[in-house]
């Protein structure tokens, strides 16, 4: 079945530095992707999406690549900030609206 | 702007004890869902409902079940709380055609004792 599978956490970065959270997929067709952050306390929020190969998703600051011949989704964001702190998850989704989340990866940003 | 909006958002029960997690949306979508989040486990689906009056199992629906009660509201009810259900559910919804954003509630944090 389509599964993704996330980087383990917690990655831990000083102020300024570069992130890459690597999200790989498993899917038959044409999934849509997704990267969803989770800050302390509240439900999660869409940050980005692709619904097509080679399609570039971007946010805030972070972007994500579809990467068919891959089957990969990974972010990146190239100064992150100690707000930038929290759980993202990766995400797919096929014909449905049924969406299959990664286990989500916590990014700790320090000063 | 509400979105997705759920109650309660703590509770604490008894092994045995029966409660309902209320979920509304003001965004006129078809779609509507209930998941659960476990540390290490990410999110994973319990009940989903794809239109109004329809409801179907999710990845773990054991122990759970499910009211759509009209397109904004969609309920889910522990019968009999175990242990094993104390978790994080959040409520989400999305319009009804395939690869829709899903928008989600700001979760509710259950422990059973």
């Amino acid at each position: 079945g389509d599964s993704v599978t996330q980087m383990e956490g917690p990655v831990t970065l000083s102020e300024e530095a570069f992130l890459t959270i690597n999200c790989t997929y498993t899917a038959t067709g044409y999934p849509s992707l997704f990267w969803y952050v989770q800050y302390p306390g509240e439900g999660l929020q869409l940050l980005l999406k692709a619904t097509k190969a080679d399609d570039k998703g971007s946010n805030k600051g972070f972007e994500a690549t579809y990467r068919k011949e891959t089957t990969s989704f990974h972010l990146e964001k190239g100064s992150v900030q100690v707000s930038d702190s929290a759980v993202y998850f990766c995400a797919l989704n096929r014909r449905t609206d049924k969406l299959i989340f990664g286990t989500g990866t916590r990014l700790q940003v320090f000063p | 702007n509400a979105g997705v909006t759920q109650t309660p958002k703590f509770q604490v029960l008894k092994t045995g004890q029966s409660m309902t997690l209320q979920c509304a949306q003001d965004m006129n979508h078809n779609s509507m869902y209930w998941y659960r989040q476990d540390p290490g486990m990410g999110l994973r689906l319990i009940y989903y409902s794809a239109s109004e009056g329809t409801t179907d199992k999710g990845e773990v629906p054991n122990g759970y079940n499910v009211s759509r009660l009209n397109k904004r509201e969609f309920s889910l009810r522990l019968e009999s709380a175990a242990p094993s259900q104390t978790s994080v559910y959040f409520c989400a919804s999305s319009e009804s055609t395939g690869k829709n954003t899903i928008y989600f509630g700001e979760g509710s944090w259950l422990t059973v004792v």
